[in-house]
C-alpha cells in the first residue's frame, strides 16, 4: 500500500543537540511538506519542496533545515538554533497543484530535554 | 495573503445531536478548501475538500459541508454524531491559481462527543 512514512514516533533529545525526524513517501508525489503542531496553535508550516533539489522557507524555518535529494524523501533537521523544539512534527506530500490535498504521515513528537 | 479562522476552538456535543464546526477564509482569488480530521497522536486524514462545482461537499464518515463564496465560509456539518467522531478538525485553504503554495491550516476545533 502506498503511504507516507515517518520516524520515528517519539524522539527525546538533550538541548542543544541536533536531530533529524526521516520522513518517507511511495506515492510517486512531487511536493513534500513539514509542518509543526503545538496545541492550540493548529498546523505551521516549517518548509516544503516541489521538486527534487529545491525547497523553500515556510513561515518557520529559523532553526530547521531540510535537504530533498530523492523524490521519496525529505528529511528535516531540527538544529540547537530552534528555542522551543518539543513539538509534534507532520510531514505530509501532495501532488503539484493542491487540488488532491495532501497526504500525512502518522507524525513525530520530539521533547528536549 | 490567505488565512483560515476556526470559530470554536472546542465543540461540546451530546451523541446522536447535530454539528456545525465553523470556518472562515481570507483570499482575494478562487480557492480550494479542504477539512481534516486528526485522532490523538495520528496525522490527519482528508475528510472532504471543494474544488469547484456543487457548493455542497460530502466527505467520509458522514460529513458534509457547504462553500459560501459570499460570506467566504466553508462550515462543516454532520446530522448525528457519535462517540467516535471525537477529534480535532481542522480546515485549510489554498489558492487554485498557485501551484508551488502549500496549504494554510486554521487553528483547529476540538469536537467532543458525551453520551
Amino acid at each position: 500500500d502506498g503511504g507516507i512514512t515517518q520516524s520515528p514516533k517519539y524522539l527525546f533529545r538533550k538541548e542543544g543537540q541536533n536531530v533529524t525526524l526521516s520522513c518517507e513517501q511511495n506515492l510517486n508525489h512531487d511536493a513534500m511538506y513539514w509542518y509543526r503542531q503545538d496545541p492550540g496553535q493548529g498546523l505551521r508550516l516549517i518548509y516544503y519542496s516541489q521538486i527534487v533539489n529545491d525547497f523553500q522557507k515556510g513561515d518557520i524555518a529559523e532553526g530547521y533545515s531540510v535537504s530533498r535529494e530523492k523524490k521519496e524523501s525529505f528529511p528535516l533537521t531540527v538544529t540547537s538554533a530552534q528555542k522551543n523544539p518539543t513539538a509534534f512534527y507532520l510531514c505530509a506530500s501532495s501532488i503539484t497543484g493542491q487540488s488532491g490535498g495532501y497526504t500525512f504521515g502518522s507524525g513525530t513528537r520530539l521533547t528536549v530535554v | 495573503a490567505q488565512s483560515v479562522t476556526q470559530l470554536d476552538s472546542q465543540v461540546p456535543v451530546f451523541e446522536e445531536a447535530p454539528v456545525e464546526l465553523r470556518c472562515n477564509y481570507s483570499s482575494s482569488v478562487s480557492v480550494y478548501l479542504f477539512w481534516y480530521v486528526q485522532y490523538p497522536n495520528q496525522g490527519l486524514q482528508l475528510l472532504l475538500k471543494y474544488l469547484s462545482g456543487s457548493t455542497l461537499v460530502k466527505g467520509i464518515n458522514g460529513f458534509e459541508a457547504e462553500f459560501n463564496k459570499s460570506q467566504t465560509s466553508f462550515h462543516l456539518r454532520k446530522p448525528s454524531v457519535h462517540i467516535s467522531d471525537t477529534a480535532e478538525y481542522f480546515c485549510a485553504v489554498s489558492d487554485q491559481g498557485q501551484a508551488g503554495t502549500a496549504l494554510i491550516f486554521g487553528k483547529g476545533t476540538t469536537l467532543s462527543v458525551s453520551s
